[in-house]
């Protein structure tokens, strides 16, 4: 059975100060990781996904196979960051049965 | 272009009743997916549809169910309902509904069951 642990369901961090949102996950097949956003009063999206590489809003995550982990970090915080974080996961290349994490809050004080 | 729709978006019912939700992906998506959120489980997938057909199902009872239109549009309808099926419902569409596609979320249909 695929399973998302996030440990922390509330981080607060200053302005400036660096983030990081921890995800590990246990799967036996290959699996895709994503991280989701929800702003306050907004509809769930897609911030990044590990098989796209990519940086957005300062956000990267890095795929840790061998400690199965997918933590995402930011260098510096930024108010507009405060929001609610999904870490989840489905099968590579499989249909999309998507396992969501439990979340965390990150509040980024001013 | 129009994105993920959800009715009813509120919605309070009584135990033992049915209700069905309705979700219209955006246009040209193909699959649907709906999850229930909760605050002590958190975002649980229930089931995923594609051009009519049910190809996943997440471990929820028979009780929950869904169906897909030729249009895409989807319906879940949940019977005998429970004091514990209160719950944000919610759609998510794709393109082609596998993991490498993005998907997009409605807004969800609150569901109060009293």
């Amino acid at each position: 059975a695929q399973r998302v642990t996030q440990p922390e369901k509330l981080l607060s961090v200053f302005k400036g100060a660096p983030v990081e949102l921890k995800c590990n996950y246990s799967y036996s097949g290959s699996p895709e990781l994503f991280w989701y956003v929800q702003y306050s009063r907004q509809r769930l999206q897609l911030l990044l996904r590990h098989i796209s590489r990519e940086s957005i809003k300062g956000f990267t995550a890095d795929l840790n196979k061998g400690e199965t982990s997918f933590h995402l970090k930011k260098p510096f915080a930024q108010e507009e960051d405060s929001a609610m974080y999904y870490c989840a996961l489905s099968e590579s290349g499989g249909y999309q049965k998507v396992t969501f994490g439990t979340g965390t809050k990150l509040q980024v004080i001013p | 272009k129009a994105g993920v729709t959800q009715t009813p978006r509120y919605l309070i019912k009584t135990r033992g009743q049915q209700v069905t939700l309705s979700c219209s992906p955006i246009s040209g998506h193909r699959s649907v997916s709906w999850y229930q959120q909760t605050p002590g489980q958190g975002l649980q997938f229930l089931f995923e549809y594609f051009s009519e057909t049910q190809r996943n199902k997440g471990n929820f009872p028979g009780r929950f169910s869904g169906r897909q239109f030729s249009n895409s549009r989807s319906e879940m309808n949940v019977s005998t309902l429970e004091l514990g099926d209160s719950a944000l419902y919610l759609c998510a569409s794709s393109l082609a509904g596998n993991s490498y596609n993005e998907q997009f979320f409605g807004p969800g249909t609150r569901l109060t069951v009293l």
